[in-house]
């Protein structure tokens, strides 16, 4: 079955450093990839979508990159601060194209 | 106002009980889910419907019931709540179209006593 993993539960750094969070996926080949920021008690908020045909995309301090070879995207915030501590969730579309499945996010902190 | 609204927003109620979750969206979308969400274990999907006709399981549907009332509309049930019921239950909304992100409501925080 698919599975998607982010590696790290949670992620500590300074405001003015570069955060890198990791999604890994498994027994799939997705179209695209999503990206979802959420802060404590809210809704997942959408972020970022890159194509697999995309090797990279960027937004403001955020860029994703995708790699259908290593089945993995990265996704960066440069110039971190601290209202960017949420945790960030990555998305796929299941095989079927019916729901987003979602991994279980990484919680990042980010102290001044 | 939002365009993802969830009713109520917080609940407690006791085992046994029957409750129902309502999800109201004005985004014009005619897919809609609900997940929960346990810490730990992140989003999961419950049911998703394609339109008023169209009612689908997701990976936890056991437990839980859904009615699509009218394309905005969706609600979630359960018929007779347990304690590890106890989640934060979001209802989310999606175009039909391939590369569409999916809206999130402001969820529901539910306890199960």
């Amino acid at each position: 079955s698919q599975k998607i993993e982010q590696n790290s539960e949670a992620l500590n750094i300074q405001e003015g450093k570069t955060a890198t969070l990791t999604c890994n996926y498994t027994n799939y080949s997705p179209a695209y990839l999503q990206w979802y920021r959420q802060d404590p008690g809210r809704g997942p908020v959408f972020l970022l979508l890159i194509r697999e045909n995309e090797k990279e995309k960027r937004k403001e301090r955020l860029k994703v990159t995708f790699d259908t070879t290593l089945k993995q995207s990265l996704f960066h915030i440069t110039a971190s601060q601290p209202a960017d501590s949420a945790t960030y969730l990555c998305a796929l579309l299941n095989q079927a194209g019916t729901a987003l499945i979602f991994g279980k996010g990484t919680t990042l902190s980010v102290s001044s | 106002d939002a365009d993802v609204t969830q009713t109520p927003r917080n609940r407690i109620t006791k085992t046994g009980k029957r409750i129902m979750l309502e999800c109201s969206q004005t985004k014009g979308h005619d897919r809609m889910y609900w997940y929960r969400q346990d810490p730990g274990l992140g989003l999961r999907l419950i049911y998703y419907s394609f339109d008023v006709k169209d009612i689908n399981k997701g990976e936890i549907s056991d437990g839980y019931s859904v009615s699509r009332q009218a394309q905005a509309k969706f609600s979630l049930s359960l018929e007779s709540a347990i304690p590890n019921q106890t989640a934060l239950y979001f209802c989310a909304t999606r175009s039909s179209g391939r590369l569409e992100t999916q809206y999130f409501g402001p969820g529901t925080r539910l306890l199960v006593l």
